[in-house]
């Protein structure tokens, strides 16, 4: 069975400072997906990225990067110049190629003060 | 932008009534979902939906729960007899392509559930 583990329970920065979240996988599948989620605190899940186990190239969207490796089954998320706005729980997920259902890592609280 | 919409927002029930989550999906989505997240933790799945029938189910949907079209734009999650534990934000989801796993599930802004 697939896990998704995020050990950083919460994270808080100050604005401008970079964060970094953590996402560690675990399949004995060969082609998975990667996804991150933000669930900022009005409660709605809101996608960012999907990330296909056999493209292994890094992705960056405005402030947002993230940088996969399967050497290390890791997906890690980054934000640069991080806002108040940033602030709220991201959540990495992975689904198989012949699943249906996603499954969550525990999520990270992101609390950027101004 | 088209997105998934869920209604009520917030439901609040007794112990044992029962309640109905509704969910219109993206419009051209053929791929059905319900999510459950429990205050403070995190998102579990509950089931998938796929051309009128359940596809997949995990071991929290039990007999208690059931999924619904009924039409050709809702989707409905049904519990038949509430516990406390039920007490949960209930997402719904949906996708678009036929390829299973490949294609991003969408979320709804979910429905808080209250069984009091």
């Amino acid at each position: 069975a697939q896990k998704v583990t995020q050990a950083q329970t919460e994270i808080s920065v100050v604005e401008k400072e970079d964060v970094t979240l953590d996402c560690v996988y675990e399949t004995r599948d060969t082609t998975y997906y990667l996804f991150w989620y933000k669930q900022p605190p009005s409660g709605e899940l809101v996608f960012l990225i999907r990330r296909n186990s056999f493209d292994e190239q890094n992705e960056i969207s405005g402030r947002y990067s993230w940088n996969f490796q399967k050497s290390t089954s890791s997906f890690n998320f980054t934000i640069t110049a991080s806002q108040v706005v940033d602030s709220a729980v991201y959540f990495c997920a992975l689904t198989l190629s012949n699943d249906y259902k996603l499954s969550f890592g525990a999520g990270t609280t992101v609390t950027v003060r101004a | 932008e088209p997105e998934v919409t869920q209604t009520p927002s917030h439901q609040v029930t007794q112990m044992g009534q029962e309640v109905i989550l509704r969910c219109v999906p993206i419009s051209n989505h053929l791929y059905f979902y319900w999510y459950r997240q429990i205050l403070g933790q995190k998102v579990e799945f509950l089931v998938s939906f796929y051309n009128n029938e359940i596809s997949e189910k995990s071991e929290i949907f039990d007999d208690q729960f059931s999924v619904e079209r009924p039409d050709g734009s809702n989707f409905t999650l049904k519990i038949r007899s509430t516990k406390l534990e039920d007490s949960a934000m209930y997402f719904c989801a949906s996708s678009e392509m036929m390829m299973l796993g490949t294609d991003t599930q969408y979320f709804g802004p979910g429905t808080r559930l209250t069984v009091l």
